[in-house]
């Protein structure tokens, strides 16, 4: 079955420090993989997707996530984050019937 | 354009009412889904659909709900009869052949 998993569950990081948020999926066919973003008390918007092409892909805010297809890893990165990154991130791999498949989010803290 | 539009943003209802939640999809979106969102399950699929038909409703969690796509720019999901465990978010999200999703703002549903 297809799946996406991420490592952890809640990350804390104080201001300026560097971000990266582990997602490892399991699909064996073409991938697209995307990041969401929720802010507290908001729904999901888009972060970034890959769908072909350079493995590392920059997205809004300053985020950006590398493809890995050996690792089936699709890690999002931030070389600084700020107060206001505090949100929970998820990870989804397009699955073979056309739905997103989402991991079960890292909630992300960021200590001003 | 508008966005995915819910209604009503919050609901609070008593137990073994129906409930009716709204959903207008992006223009020219053909695909479209439910999701319901707690702090216990995280991100649940409850329910898409391609082209007005419904392709996957095997995350609906038992026969008190249903969801209908009459058209392209309507859908519905209920609850009846409601039960304090279906207390969530509920949100529809819209794609164009899943190049990514857009979410609507979301349902905040209560029952008491």
């Amino acid at each position: 079955a297809q799946s996406v998993s991420q490592h952890n569950h809640h990350v804390i990081l104080s201001e300026a420090a560097s971000l990266e948020l582990g997602c490892n999926y399991s699909y064996g066919g073409t991938v697209n993989l995307f990041w969401y973003v929720q802010y507290p008390g908001q729904h999901l918007q888009l972060l970034l997707k890959y769908f072909s092409g350079d493995p590392l892909v920059k997205g809004i805010k300053g985020f950006e996530a590398e493809f890995i297809k050996s690792k089936f890893s699709f890690n999002l990165r931030k070389p600084s984050v700020q107060w206001s990154d505090t949100a929970e991130y998820f990870c989804a791999v397009k699955g073979s019937q056309g739905n997103l498949i989402f991991g079960k989010g890292t909630k992300l803290s960021v200590k001003p | 354009d508008a966005g995915v539009i819910q209604s009503p943003r919050h609901e609070v209802t008593e137990m073994g009412q129906e409930v009716t939640l709204r959903c207008k999809p992006i223009s020219g979106h053909d695909y479209l889904f439910w999701y319901r969102q707690t702090m216990m399950r995280g991100l649940e699929l409850l329910i898409y659909f391609n082209n007005n038909v419904p392709i996957d409703d095997s995350g609906m969690p038992e026969d008190r709900f249903s969801a209908k796509m009459p058209n392209a720019s309507f859908s519905t999901l209920k609850i009846q009869p409601s039960e304090p465990r279906d207390s969530a978010v509920y949100f529809c999200a819209s794609s164009f052949s899943v190049v990514g999703y857009t979410f609507g703002s979301g349902t905040r549903l209560t029952v008491v």
